[in-house]
């Protein structure tokens, strides 16, 4: 069965390092997302990006943010400066759309990111 | 934006128990789907029901879109059903939000 797979599974950064984040989608897929979890908290919503471009960002998502599909099969979260707050699990998602209709949302394993 | 409480927060059952968690939406809905976190954090889909009921194995789920709610049933409750179930619902097309969760313990 097709899965969002994520890579690194933990990463560990200085403050005001850059970090990428690094998801592949499940093929087909039209719409991919992140959200975020911060320990012991729910899971926060951060971006969708459909047809090249972002649909929609939380306020959390700010200048430090940006994603990326940089080829076919890749979707990134980057975050330039890292500051401590930003430690969190962050999960990769993707659904279908398009001519299924349907937006039921893959989450891949997540990214657990420790800034010290 | 819409609002999603899940109740109870915390639950703690003996094995082979049967259990009801609630999630409950301010405003109408397209999408809804529920979702086990287990020990190692991995978001676990159960189930993508927006409306109507599902049953997979122990678990089954109903949600009642009109009512601006949706149930997820547990029965006969084993020790690995333990973890944080989370219920999210579509706003919009692009996102989802999600509840606080209900934190299920599972005793031996």
């Amino acid at each position: 069965e097709p899965e969002v797979t994520q890579t690194p599974s933990h990463q560990v950064t200085q403050m005001g390092q850059e970090v990428i984040l690094r998801c592949v989608p499940i093929s087909n897929h039209l719409y991919f997302y992140w959200y975020r979890q911060i320990l012991g908290q729910k899971v926060e919503f951060l971006v969708s990006f459909y047809n090249n471009e972002i649909s929609e960002k939380s306020e959390i998502f700010d200048d430090q943010f940006s994603v990326e599909r940089p080829d076919g099969s890749n979707f990134t979260l980057k975050i330039r400066s890292t500051k401590l707050e930003d430690s969190a699990m962050y999960f990769c998602a993707s659904s279908p759309g398009g001519y299924t209709g349907s937006y039921e949302q893959y989450f891949g394993p997540g990214t657990r990111l420790t800034v010290t | 934006g819409i609002q999603v409480e899940q109740s109870p927060p915390d639950l703690i059952l003996q094995e082979g128990a049967n259990s009801t968690l609630r999630c409950n939406f301010s405003d109408s809905v397209n999408n809804l789907q529920w979702f086990h976190q287990n020990p190692w954090g991995q978001l676990i889909n159960l189930f993508y029901i927006p409306s109507g009921t599902k049953q997979n194995g122990r678990l089954s789920a109903t949600t009642v879109a009109t009512e601006r709610y949706s149930l997820l049933y547990i029965s006969s409750s084993q020790t690995t059903d333990s973890g944080v179930y989370f219920c999210a619902v579509g706003e919009g097309t692009y996102k989802y939000i999600f509840g606080t969760g209900t934190r299920l313990k599972v005793l031996a």
